[in-house]
C-alpha cells in the first residue's frame, strides 16, 4: 500500500539555523503531497502542497519541491525560529481513497 | 471562516463504555474526515463521509461507526471502549474532494481508564 517515511528525529537547531526534513514516499499514480504542522495541544495546520511533479509549495518561509524520479518531497527553511518548534507531518492522498496517509512525525525544537 | 470545531475537547472514559464525538466542518465544507493519532500508530485515518454517506473507511474494528447529517457535521461512535482507544481524535473537513485541502480542527483528546 501506500506509505511516507519522514525523518524521525527529534531534531534540534539553534535559531537562524538551516532545516531539512526528508520525506519520501511509496505511492502507484500521482499523489498530492503535503507538509503539515502539530503544535502542542492543538490540532493539523496545512503548511504547504504541491499537487504535481515539479511544483514547490512554499509557505511562511518553507518550501518543498515534488520530485517524482526520488519520490520525494523534503521540507526545507533557511533561518529558523522559536516558534517554529513543532511537530511536522509529510503526507500523501490519492484520487480514489479520500484518506491522507502519513509519516510518523518529526518534532524540531529550536533553541535560542 | 469559522474553522473545523470538535467537541468535546476532552473526554475520560472507563472500559466498556461508549463514546460519541462531534465535528462541525466549515461552513460549504461537504467531506468530513475521522483520524486517530496516538504516539505509537501516529495518525490512522478512520473512515470519511460525503453528503451523509461513508464513501471511504480505514482498518479499524466495527466498534468505531460514524454518521453525517444533512448539515455536513458528523458524529463518530466508539462502544465498548478499550485502554488502547485512548488517543486523540482529529476531524478534518474539506470542499468535496481528494484534490481539495482537508483542514483540521483540535481535536478531541479521549482517556479511556
Amino acid at each position: 500500500g501506500d506509505s511516507v517515511t519522514q525523518m524521525e528525529g527529534p531534531v534540534t537547531l539553534s535559531e537562524e539555523a538551516f532545516l531539512t526534513i526528508n520525506c519520501t514516499y511509496t505511492a502507484t499514480g500521482y499523489p498530492s503531497l503535503f507538509w503539515y504542522v502539530q503544535y502542542p495541544g492543538e490540532g493539523l495546520q496545512l503548511l504547504l502542497k504541491a499537487t504535481k511533479a515539479d511544483d514547490k509549495g512554499s509557505n511562511k518561509g518553507f518550501e518543498a519541491t515534488y520530485r517524482k524520479e526520488t519520490t520525494s518531497f523534503h521540507l526545507e527553511k533557511g533561518s529558523v525560529q522559536v516558534s517554529d518548534s513543532a511537530v511536522y507531518f509529510c503526507a500523501l492522498i490519492k484520487g480514489g481513497s479520500e484518506k491522507l496517509v502519513f509519516g510518523k512525525g518529526t518534532k524540531l525544537t529550536v533553541n535560542p | 471562516k469559522a474553522g473545523v470545531t470538535q467537541t468535546p475537547r476532552y473526554l475520560i472514559k472507563t472500559r466498556g463504555q461508549q463514546v460519541t464525538l462531534s465535528c462541525s466542518p466549515i461552513s460549504g465544507h461537504r467531506s468530513v474526515s475521522w483520524y486517530q493519532q496516538t504516539p505509537g500508530q501516529g495518525l490512522q485515518f478512520l473512515f470519511e463521509y460525503f453528503s451523509e454517506t461513508q464513501r471511504n473507511k480505514g482498518n479499524f474494528p466495527g466498534r468505531f461507526s460514524g454518521r453525517q447529517f444533512s448539515n455536513s457535521r458528523s458524529e463518530m461512535n466508539v462502544s465498548t471502549l478499550e485502554l488502547g482507544d485512548s488517543a486523540l481524535y482529529l476531524c478534518a473537513s474539506s470542499l468535496a474532494s481528494y484534490t481539495d485541502t482537508q483542514y483540521f480542527g483540535p481535536g478531541t483528546r479521549l482517556t479511556v481508564l
